[in-house]
């Protein structure tokens, strides 16, 4: 079974602050694919970034970077300089090949405040 | 450009009523999911289908039935709504399975009373 944890329940920041969002998960699988998805104030689920298991070079995008390190089974997001605009619930996900399902962490809510 | 429309986007049942809830996508796409957003539960998948005909139970799929007769469609029941089914129900799809990005709806907010 899959699994995805995301520690941080909610994180609040004053903007221009560098933020980063922890992301561990589970699996036996050996192939997979980790996921993370923006759900900002207005509802709908925005995607982000999706990493497969073979690759675990960091990505940046912009003012976004993610880490991923299978060592410690853990995909992180980091958001430097942070935005008002940034604000928003940011969820972790998993999916393994072996099945067509994604494993979703609970979310952690990042409040940037003026 | 409209992915993926969730129709409606808001309801109020009593308990015990019944209603469909109905996803359509114009992107061809073979998998199609409903999840349920609770406070603090991130998104739990209750069904999915794999292609035109076929669905199968994710997480929690208790009080809920599906059916994808279309492959643009997929409809998610509530035979019988409980309060416990309050919840925000999003729809998504991917081209390709779930290690392909799902493309979602706006989600559907239902409130049983």
């Amino acid at each position: 079974a899959q699994k995805v944890t995301q520690a941080q329940t909610e994180i609040s920041v004053v903007e221009k602050e560098d933020v980063t969002l922890d992301c561990v998960y589970e699996t036996r699988d050996t192939t997979y694919y980790l996921f993370w998805y923006k759900q900002p104030p207005s509802g709908e689920l925005v995607f982000l970034i999706r990493r497969n298991s073979f690759d675990e070079q960091n990505e940046i995008s912009g003012r976004y970077s993610w880490n991923f390190q299978k060592s410690t089974s853990s995909f992180n997001f980091t958001i430097t300089a942070s935005q008002v605009v940034d604000s928003a619930v940011y969820f972790c996900a998993l999916s393994v090949v072996a099945n067509s399902k994604l494993t979703f962490g609970k979310g952690i809510t990042l409040s940037v405040r003026p | 450009n409209a992915g993926v429309t969730q129709t409606p986007k808001f309801r109020v049942l009593k308990t015990g009523q019944s209603m469909t809830l109905l996803c359509a996508q114009d992107m061809n796409h073979e998998y199609m999911y409903w999840y349920r957003q609770d406070p603090g539960m991130g998104l739990r998948l209750i069904h999915y289908s794999v292609g035109e005909g076929t669905t199968a139970k994710g997480e929690v799929p208790d009080g809920y039935n599906v059916s994808r007769l279309k492959k643009q469609n997929f409809l998610l029941g509530l035979e019988s709504a409980a309060p416990s089914q309050t919840s925000v129900y999003f729809c998504a799809s991917s081209s390709q399975g779930a290690y392909q990005p799902q493309h979602f709806g706006d989600g559907t907010r239902l409130s049983i009373l």
